[in-house]
């Protein structure tokens, strides 16, 4: 059963520059959330996603977006790129049948920005 | 705003020493409380965790925490750690009838000498 997988495993931008995260969920899970790990922090809430509609926002510039698609995956966009998004990305997905908040976290993409 | 403390940001112990790491909240209605691990190189892994009933959680790999509601607290033990335990952990909550996103404190460094 593979678990939350996300694409790419490392990715080098520049400045100025778009990037796009991606986030498959476990089979049958409709909950997607993004948080950003900067380097000897814990992570920062992005965005929740459920069935394909924003369900939260956390503290993040409109740099950030986010979006859900109908087979449940995700993608996290951010632009114009500044040497302070340099981060691991993580996706974590959820279901209901899980309990309450059972959370899998993937094991995210780490951004460099240069 | 909710948020998380974590009181040790790095912790060195020899094998077989006692564990202890801290952990207060500040939300005055229901949570959930969590306890991740994050061993390096590898994703984010639920510990153990808190809805309700026996305060005392029992998790993986030997760990147990303590919720005391009175102290804001959710401290991490294991009576005797591993080499193995070497790892960064994070303390986390959700505050119930706010929002399912997690809050994560900074995280302790935990490095067990052989």
């Amino acid at each position: 059963d593979a678990g939350v997988t996300q694409s790419p495993t490392h990715l080098i931008k520049t400045r100025g520059q778009h990037v796009t995260l991606r986030c498959s969920p476990i089979s049958g899970h409709k909950s997607v959330s993004w948080y950003q790990q900067v380097l000897g922090q814990g992570p920062q809430f992005i965005f929740q996603y459920y069935e394909k509609e924003e369900r939260g926002r956390g503290n993040f510039p409109d740099r950030f977006s986010a979006r859900q698609f109908p087979n449940y995956s995700s993608e996290l966009n951010v632009n114009a790129l500044l040497l302070g998004d340099s981060a691991l990305y993580l996706c974590a997905s959820s279901s209901p049948s899980q309990g309450p908040y059972g959370y899998t976290f993937g094991s995210g993409t780490r951004l460099t920005v240069v | 705003a909710q948020s998380v403390s974590q009181h040790n940001h790095h912790v060195i112990l020899s094998e077989a020493a006692s564990l202890e790491l801290g952990c207060n909240y500040s939300y005055g209605g229901t949570v959930n409380l969590f306890w991740y691990v994050q061993y390096p190189g590898q994703h984010l892994q639920l510990l153990l965790k808190y809805f309700s009933g026996d305060p005392l959680v029992k998790g993986i790999k030997g760990f147990e925490a303590e919720f005391i509601k009175s102290k804001f607290s959710f401290n991490l033990r294991k009576p005797s750690v591993q080499w193995s335990d070497t790892a960064e952990y994070f303390c986390a909550v959700i505050a119930m009838n706010r929002d399912d996103k997690i809050i994560f404190g900074k995280g302790t460094r935990l490095h067990i000498l052989p």
